[in-house]
């Protein structure tokens, strides 16, 4: 069964500095996706950004880009120039690529805090 | 991606009493899922809905605590019944697209059970 792994509960960052939130995970499946969710305190989950499995190119979104290292099984968040508005917790989630599946399995989240 | 109106966004309920929760999306979608997540916690999938067919239901989740309904492709209910504390946390509906799309969520349905 595929895991996924957030070590980090809680990470602080200066406004406008560079933080970097981690996640592994784990599985057999060579044919996947993977996310990162923002869930503000207004709870709603927001997609910041996403990878598919075989590309080898890091995904990046205005100021997030992520480090993906398949031979290692991880898939960091970077979040550069920190705003105050970044404050939320961060989920990494995983969803295979097999065809007509569906369910994402979510890491435990990392709570950031952004400093002014 | 499609917009999901979720209702109510939260709600304090007696214990023993049942809750529920209403998804409406602005396209038609053949898949629903309804998540729940414990307080500081992450998220668990309670069901999968698909529309004409009973809901998919994951370990640990019953279709008597947790009745889902989905009349049409638009829409889905989750009911919390016969609630007791253990069950205040955000029940989030969402819906998905393929392959490197993620999910879009609701907005989520924070129950407190007292």
């Amino acid at each position: 069964a595929q895991t996924v792994t957030q070590s980090q509960p809680e990470m602080s960052v200066q406004e406008a500095e560079t933080v970097t939130l981690s996640c592994t995970y784990d599985t057999s499946e060579s044919d996947y996706y993977l996310f990162w969710y923002k869930q503000p305190p207004s709870r709603q989950m927001i997609l910041v950004i996403r990878q598919e499995a075989y590309k080898q190119q890091n995904a990046t979104e205005n100021r997030f880009s992520v480090n993906f290292q398949k031979a290692a099984k991880s898939f960091s968040l970077k979040i550069s120039d920190s705003q105050l508005g970044d404050a939320a917790m961060y989920f990494c989630a995983y969803r295979s690529g097999t065809s007509g599946t569906y369910k994402y399995i979510f890491g435990t989240g990392t709570r950031l805090k952004v400093l002014a | 991606s499609a917009v999901i109106s979720q209702k109510p966004s939260r709600d304090i309920c007696q214990r023993g009493t049942s809750l529920t929760i209403q998804c409406q999306v602005d396209s038609q979608v053949t898949m629903m899922f309804w998540y729940r997540q414990q307080p500081g916690q992450s998220l668990t999938l309670i069901a999968t809905a698909n529309q004409g067919s009973e809901a998919t239901y994951e370990s640990g989740f019953v279709i008597d605590k947790f009745p889902i309904s989905r009349p049409n492709l638009t829409f889905s209910t989750l009911t919390v019944s016969n609630m007791s504390p253990e069950d205040s946390s955000i029940y989030l509906c969402s819906v998905t697209g393929t392959g490197l799309y993620g999910y879009t969520f609701g907005s989520g349905t924070r129950l407190t059970v007292v």
